[in-house]
Order: structure tokens, then sequence, then C-alpha cells
């Protein structure tokens, strides 16, 4: 079936250090696939997304290019803000009528000054 | 920010008392979500809504039940709430279901089942 694996946290990094966070995927057919972030209390806003192989999402200095070859979709940042201490989840949307997104279990980002 | 409010914002209840979260958008988006968190699941889908009457089941839906009489709201009831419930409630809307649609996401519910 349909799923999605991310690299388990927390991550804890200092400011200004690079950022990837794993995502891959399993999937039939051409998924679109998303990255969500979860500031603390808050719910899910979109932080990028890409809806075919070799499309790069970006956002707020964030990256993720969709690898059909690997069936993966990094999230990467060059250098990172104690701003951006959240909760980051990988998601596909598998298509059909409904739009059901399957998300990765969330990997908690921690950025110390 | 999409205008989606979720009410009330937190609960504690009851194990078997009857519970009832309310989604409210104000967008017109015909597709409507709820969604659980738990930690070391992510969100997981319970049931959607394509329209007005028109629902499913999602990956989690046993002991709950949805209704959407209004484009507008989307209701999601626990008829006799567990302490497996106990869970942060998400609801989504998107404006189509295809693919590439993005779902805009709600404040959530905290809900307690003690």
């Amino acid at each position: 079936g349909n799923s999605v694996t991310q690299m388990e946290g927390p991550v804890t990094l200092s400011e200004e250090a690079f950022l990837t966070i794993n995502c891959t995927y399993t999937a039939t057919g051409y998924p679109s696939l998303f990255w969500y972030v979860q500031y603390p209390g808050e719910g899910l806003q979109l932080l990028l997304k890409a809806t075919k192989a070799d499309d790069k999402g970006s956002n707020k200095g964030f990256e993720a290019t969709y690898r059909k070859e690997t069936t993966s979709f990094h999230l990467e940042k060059g250098s990172v803000q104690v701003s951006d201490s959240a909760v980051y989840f990988c998601a596909l949307n598998y298509g059909g009528s409904q739009g059901n997104l399957i998300f990765g279990k969330g990997t908690k980002l921690s950025v110390k000054p | 920010d999409a205008g989606i409010t979720q009410s009330p914002r937190h609960k504690v209840t009851e194990t078997g008392t009857p519970v009832t979260l309310r989604c409210h958008q104000t967008e017109n988006h015909r597709y409507m979500y709820w969604y659980r968190q738990d930690p070391g699941h992510g969100l997981r889908l319970i049931h959607y809504s394509y329209g007005v009457k028109d629902t499913d089941k999602g990956e989690v839906s046993d002991g709950y039940s949805v209704s959407r009489s209004k484009t507008e709201d989307f209701l999601l009831t626990l008829e006799s709430a567990t302490s497996s419930q106990t869970s942060v409630y998400f609801c989504a809307i998107s404006e189509m279901g295809t693919a590439g649609n993005e779902q805009f996401f709600g404040p959530g519910t905290r809900l307690t089942v003690l």
C-alpha cells in the first residue's frame, strides 16, 4: 500500500547548521509529495510541495526534490534558525477522487542559539 | 490563513459519554477531513467528506461518525468515548480532491477521555 517513512527525531542542531530530514515513500501511480510544518500548539501548515518527478519545491529557504528513482523527497535547508524549531511531516497524496494525505510520523527539530 | 475554526479547542470528558467536535470553514471548499494526531503515528485520517451529505471512512474510523449538513460545517462524533480516543483532532479542508491540491488545517482540538 501507500506509505511514507521519515527519519525519526528529535533532531537538534545549532543555529546556522545545515538541515536534512529524510523522507521516502511507497506509492502506486504518481503521487504528489508535501512537507508540512507544525509549530508548537498550532495546526499544520504547508511548507512546500512537488507534483511530479524532478520537481523541486521551495519555500522560506527550505527545498525538497521529488526523486522518483529513489522514491525520496528529502527536506533541506542550508542555514537553520531558532524559529525553524517545529515538527516536520512528509506526506503524499496519491490522488483518486478524495485527495487523501498519507503522513509520515513526523520529525521534531530543535535549533539551539 | 484559511478560515477554519474548530470547537471546542480543549475538552475533557469521561469514558462512555458522547462527544461532538465541530469544524467550521468560511472558504466554501468542497472537501473536508478529520484526522487524529498521536505520538509515533503522525496524522491518520478518520473520515472525510466530498460534499454535503457525502462522507466516507478513512484509515481509523471505528468508534467515530461524521455528518455534513452544510458546506461550511463538518461534525465528528464519538458515540461513546474511550480512553484510546484521547488525542489531538485536526480538521482540514481542500478545494479539490486531486493529488496536487493542498489541504489547509485548523488549529486542532485536544480531547482527553478519562
